[in-house]
């Protein structure tokens, strides 16, 4: 199976700060990612399809990039409703594969 | 607008079986495969299983297989967990979700939780 390994676990921002993501996949899989973000006691929301391109609705200061094996979410401005956690999915082969999550918390 | 609804989760037994059903409603479910994802409680997400529109392919997560079914009546628009010789490790919610298009999964259920326990 591919291995989706995600950093970092955590970390700590403010209101307005731009926050980097990363994953990266044990092989290459394309293009073949998504991002997701869950709130407590929620489904988890997609955010990013196909690695790079924003789902309907979801505010255009989140962003996707990398291909291949390395890949980034970025929020440029953080706001108040985007503190949650955060996860990448591999749809490129079964069995699909999360990554760890990355739970942004107020500074 | 789509929804998924699950329901059918509980306390029970190790060793014992449980069905989960999903309802979906929005959308003409026998035009899309479906997936199931869990997340054990404080835990990550960890995808479970994939069925085919037509229920002719399945693919499951290796800490599943054997033990898990995946099935699916386009007739009712509803899909099932069938989930016997249920271990500790298995407690958690479980959502149904619907791909978006061609990637991602767009849709997801407001999950039910199961708690295997003696």
């Amino acid at each position: 199976a591919i291995q989706m390994t995600q950093s970092p676990s955590s970390l700590s921002a403010s209101v307005g700060d731009r926050v980097t993501i990363t994953c990266r996949a044990s092989h290459d899989i394309r293009d073949d990612l998504g991002w997701y973000q869950q709130k407590p006691g929620k489904a988890p929301k997609l955010l990013i399809y196909a690695a790079s391109k924003l789902e309907s609705g979801v505010p255009s200061r989140f962003s996707g990039s990398g291909s291949g094996t390395d890949f980034t979410l970025t929020i440029s401005s953080l706001q108040p409703e985007d503190f949650a956690v955060y996860y990448c999915l591999q749809d490129y082969n079964y069995p699909w594969t999360f990554g760890q999550g990355t739970k942004v918390e107020i500074k | 607008q789509v929804q998924l609804v699950e329901s059918g989760g509980g306390v029970v037994q190790p060793g014992r079986s449980l069905r989960l059903s999903c309802v979906a409603s929005g959308f003409t479910l026998s035009s899309f495969a479906m997936h199931w994802v869990r997340q054990a409680p404080g835990k990550g997400l960890e995808w479970v299983a994939l069925i085919s529109y037509d229920g002719s392919n399945k693919i499951y997560a290796d800490s599943v297989k054997g033990r898990f079914t995946f099935s699916r009546d386009n007739s009712k628009n509803t899909l099932y967990l069938q989930m016997n010789s249920l271990r500790a490790e298995d407690t958690a919610v479980y959502y149904c979700a619907r791909p978006r298009y061609a990637s991602g999964l767009g849709y997801w259920g407001q999950g039910t939780l199961v708690t295997v326990s003696s």
